[in-house]
């Protein structure tokens, strides 16, 4: 398998933009994880599904932000309108049992 | 809310000698803990996950232990080299399936 497979690897939009992160579960995997990770805040859990249900949201930060997923083999984080302090590398991860595999992530820089 | 801490922040030991980072986490009512290994740039990559009921597991030259009485978890590494310079993180597997992770420790092996 190819791993978690994260789009795109570097996004770098100006302030008020739409931005998109995509998200490609391991095959076979049923729970899903958007995590940010910032110097200043560490890794921080975002929202998680299982069996494409969304089961917890609570660290989403405000309403800019959602999470979908369609089907078992994709996943989006939409941010709109995106904020300079939206920068940080977003992470997708998936599990089936007890560990996570991690994607490579996405550099987002908003200006 | 579980609080996951990692001492020290960084380390720099010369080739050869053996490597101990520590994590405390505040609620010991843990699933189970994970280990991550991160380079510069990079996601992360599980080394070792340790069941709640357990009290080590080993990989390699990898092996960590866990006391959930006392809310702390060590890593050893043995016999460092320069290739095992990263950042290692410590996530608690919280009961709600939700990941806590520390800041970190960064680690360089010099030659």
């Amino acid at each position: 398998d190819a791993g978690v497979i994260q789009s795109p690897r570097h996004e770098v939009t100006e302030m008020g933009q739409e931005v998109t992160l995509r998200c490609k579960p391991i095959s076979g995997h049923d729970y899903l994880f958007w995590y940010r990770q910032t110097m200043m805040r560490g890794l921080e859990l975002l929202i998680y599904f299982n069996n494409n249900v969304p089961i917890d949201d609570s660290g989403m930060p405000e309403d800019r932000f959602s999470a979908k997923m369609p089907n078992a083999s994709f996943s989006t984080l939409k941010i709109q309108p995106s904020e300079p302090r939206d920068s940080a590398v977003y992470f997708c991860a998936s599990s089936q049992g007890d560990t996570q595999y991690f994607g490579p992530g996405t550099r987002l820089t908003v200006l | 809310k579980q609080e996951v801490t990692q001492i020290p922040a960084a380390l720099s030991v010369p080739e050869g000698e053996n490597l101990v980072l520590n994590c405390s986490f505040t609620d010991s009512a843990i699933y189970n803990l994970q280990w991550f290994r991160q380079d510069p740039g990079k996601g992360l990559t599980s080394l070792l996950l340790i069941q709640s009921s357990q009290r080590e597991q080993t990989s390699g030259r990898l092996n960590a232990s866990l006391d959930k009485s006392s809310g702390r978890s060590t890593l050893y590494i043995a016999a460092s080299q320069p290739g095992d310079s990263a950042t290692y993180l410590c996530a608690v597997w919280n009961n709600d399936y939700k990941l806590s992770f520390g800041a970190g420790t960064t680690v360089t092996v010099r030659a």
